[in-house]
């Protein structure tokens, strides 16, 4: 089955630096991928995604990272919130499913 | 837009009673629906897919007797844990992914406690 696995479990950055969770898959045939972010005690919300036709995107104060070769997926945060606390997790659909990484725990120092 | 909603969103039984948890899309007509699972500090578990009008799809080592699954609409997908136990206790979260799209779209997750 799919292999879909976050580098670091814990990240701790100090408000304002920018944040790298990274992301690594098994499947060179994934062609879309997610970015989730969990709050404590609540459901996934949506960050941003990526196709594999793309190297980078965009969004508001986040960036997603594809590198196709090594299979390899990042989300950068730039300027560090406090309420970027959370678990962020990539996931990988494969058809009906979705795979979801063990999740990488991001702690804001203030 | 894109909204799921589930109800409710703590539930506290007693062992061997039966639990239904509703997950709805407030805004959008799903015609797929999932439910997961998640334990303390673990990532989210696919339980079953769920589409409009026929039978959910177990994935491997979840009972489909103990969890029954009903999509009888395009917002409406329900989860009853049949006997429950106190292993039943988990974070429960649906998510909902509109026709032909791939994004999926979750709700905020049914804490249920078996005591």
């Amino acid at each position: 089955g799919e292999s879909v696995g976050l580098h670091l479990p814990t990240l701790s950055v100090q408000e304002g630096d920018n944040s790298i969770i990274n992301c690594a898959y098994s499947n060179s045939a994934s062609d879309y991928f997610i970015w989730y972010k969990q709050e404590s005690g609540k459901g996934p919300q949506f960050i941003i995604d990526i196709r594999s036709n793309m190297d980078k995107r965009q969004g508001q104060r986040v960036t997603v990272l594809l590198n196709k070769t090594v299979k390899h997926l990042s989300l950068q945060i730039a300027a560090t919130q406090p309420g970027d606390s959370a678990v962020y997790f990539c996931a990988i659909p494969p058809g009906n499913q979705f795979y979801f990484g063990t999740g990488t725990s991001l702690t804001v120092i203030p | 837009g894109a909204v799921v909603s589930q109800h409710p969103s703590r539930v506290i039984c007693k062992s061997g009673t039966s639990v239904k948890i509703e997950c709805r899309s407030l805004d959008f007509q799903a015609t797929t629906m999932f439910w997961y699972r998640q334990f303390p500090k673990q990532s989210l578990m696919l339980m079953a897919t769920s589409n409009e009008g026929s039978k959910a799809t177990y994935e491997q080592g979840v009972e489909k007797d103990k969890f029954l699954i009903n999509h009888a609409s395009l917002t409406l997908s329900t989860l009853t844990v049949t006997s429950a136990h106190p292993e039943d206790s988990s974070f429960y979260i649906c998510s909902a992914r509109r026709g032909g799209g791939e994004k999926q779209y979750f709700g905020p997750g049914t804490r249920l406690t078996v005591t």
